[in-house]
């Protein structure tokens, strides 16, 4: 199985800082990477898929980028409703799986 | 306008069966793989399911392969999730989702707890 690391744990910042979540996979996922924003009490939403490719109706101040085991989601502009836990999700091979996720919290 | 709405949760002793149900609308159903996730209290995200549009290929990690299965009925737009021999760690919320790769569109979820 592929295992799918993220860091860090827990991430505090400032509004309107400029914000990076990593996910690391155990192999090379070849950009079948997802990443997914779950606020408290709610069911996750689809961010970005395919490393880099935006859901619609996703702010354009979130991107994703990386190859290989090493991605990156990034939030230019940190907003208070940006308040969140964030998974990254892999689909490159069986059995789907997602990294244990990033907290997100306002300074 | 989307919509997946879970029902069949709730507290059941463990070695017992629960069938979830799965009730879509808002977009053509049996174009759509669909695939259920669950995530356990104050946990990660878990794949559990995944059926392909007609129901004619199944797929299912080690931890519920054999206990649990997937199944579709196109004409009523809905999904299901038989759960048998249920266990401990399978309290969780369980999701009904839309796809397989990337996962677009989330029910609200329904609770299943295993418990004595």
């Amino acid at each position: 199985d592929i295992q799918m690391t993220q860091s860090p744990s827990l991430l505090s910042a400032s509004v309107g800082d400029r914000v990076t979540l990593s996910c690391k996979a155990s192999q090379n996922i070849y950009k079948y990477l997802n990443w997914y924003q779950q606020k408290l009490g709610e069911a996750p939403k689809l961010l970005i898929y395919y490393t880099n490719s935006l859901q619609t109706g996703i702010p354009s101040r979130f991107s994703g980028s990386g190859s290989g085991t090493d991605y990156t989601l990034t939030i230019s502009s940190l907003q208070p409703e940006d308040v969140a836990t964030y998974f990254c999700q892999q689909y490159n091979s069986w059995p789907l799986t997602f990294g244990s996720g990033t907290k997100l919290e306002i300074k | 306008e989307v919509q997946l709405v879970e029902s069949g949760g709730g507290l059941v002793q463990p070695g017992r069966s629960l069938k979830l149900s799965c009730v879509a609308s808002g977009f053509t159903f049996n174009n759509y793989w669909m695939t259920w996730i669950r995530q356990a209290p104050g946990k990660g995200l878990e794949w559990v399911a995944s059926i392909t549009n007609t129901g004619g290929s199944t797929y299912y990690p080690d931890s519920v392969k054999g206990r649990f299965t997937i199944s579709r009925d196109n004409a009523k737009s809905t999904l299901y999730l038989q759960m048998n021999s249920l266990r401990s760690e399978d309290t969780a919320t369980y999701y009904c989702t839309t796809g397989v790769y990337y996962f677009d569109y989330w029910g609200q979820g329904v609770m299943v707890t295993v418990s004595s």
